[in-house]
């Protein structure tokens, strides 16, 4: 049992260029979240899903688009990185919503810097 | 504006003592709170959970405290260990959002020998 993992770990990109991050999770999780950690601020909401083929906007989606093709894989796409997309993202799938005292599961994070 | 804040903002103890971290809140409808816990280069790991009818839980060495009517909580670490140098995250949900969580910016915490 893997829990939540993702890839790549690390990635340099240059300004405009494109780029997915992949999130899996293995505990059939229905809710999966994607967020950004920056210095100094706490975690940020990007998207997130409620079941398979179902996505929704967070606090911060612009510059990002996700894609939910099966459950237990979420996607976050970057179309044209810029400078200010720099940060280390992180997923997170629960078994409920967070409104419930479920446990939400975190990956290992993506450190991801647009040059 | 639903906030968290936390305090102070990073701690160095020594290790063998104990520590207790703070956590305000303004998020209502309040549904419940959570602490986590994040190693550096690691995803936040979940500690405790608590909902407005409880006011203490235990994790081990971790103690966290809820007093929802002046909305604070605290994170006690008991006899710290190297291990325990992370950071700590308090992290509320509000009701009336099934899906968002409310992030405090964590306490740094520095365990020496």
């Amino acid at each position: 049992n893997a829990g939540v993992t993702q890839t790549p770990k690390f990635r340099v990109l240059k300004t405009g260029q494109s780029m997915t991050l992949l999130c899996a999770q293995d505990m059939n999780h229905e809710y999966m979240y994607w967020y950004r950690q920056d210095p100094g601020m706490g975690l940020r909401l990007i998207h997130y899903s409620v079941g398979e083929g179902t996505t929704a906007k967070g606090e911060v989606p612009d510059g990002y688009n996700v894609s939910r093709l099966k459950k237990q894989n979420f996607l976050l796409g970057l179309e044209s990185a810029a400078p200010s997309q720099t940060s280390v993202y992180f997923c997170a799938s629960s078994n409920a919503q967070l409104t419930s005292s479920y446990e939400q599961y975190f990956g290992p994070g993506t450190r991801l810097t647009v040059t | 504006k639903n906030q968290v804040e936390q305090s102070p903002q990073s701690l160095i103890i020594l290790e063998g003592k104990n520590c207790t971290l703070q956590c305000n809140y303004t998020v209502s409808p309040f549904s419940n709170l959570r602490w986590y816990k994040q190693d550096t280069g690691r995803g936040p790991v979940s500690l405790t959970i608590m909902t407005f009818s409880e006011n203490t839980k235990s994790n081990g060495r971790y103690t966290a405290t809820l007093d929802a009517d002046t909305k604070q909580s605290s994170l006690h670490i008991t006899a710290s260990q190297l291990s325990d140098s992370a950071s700590y995250i308090c992290v509320v949900s509000a009701m009336d959002s099934s899906y968002k969580l409310i992030f405090g910016s964590g306490t740094r915490l520095l365990v020496r020998p």
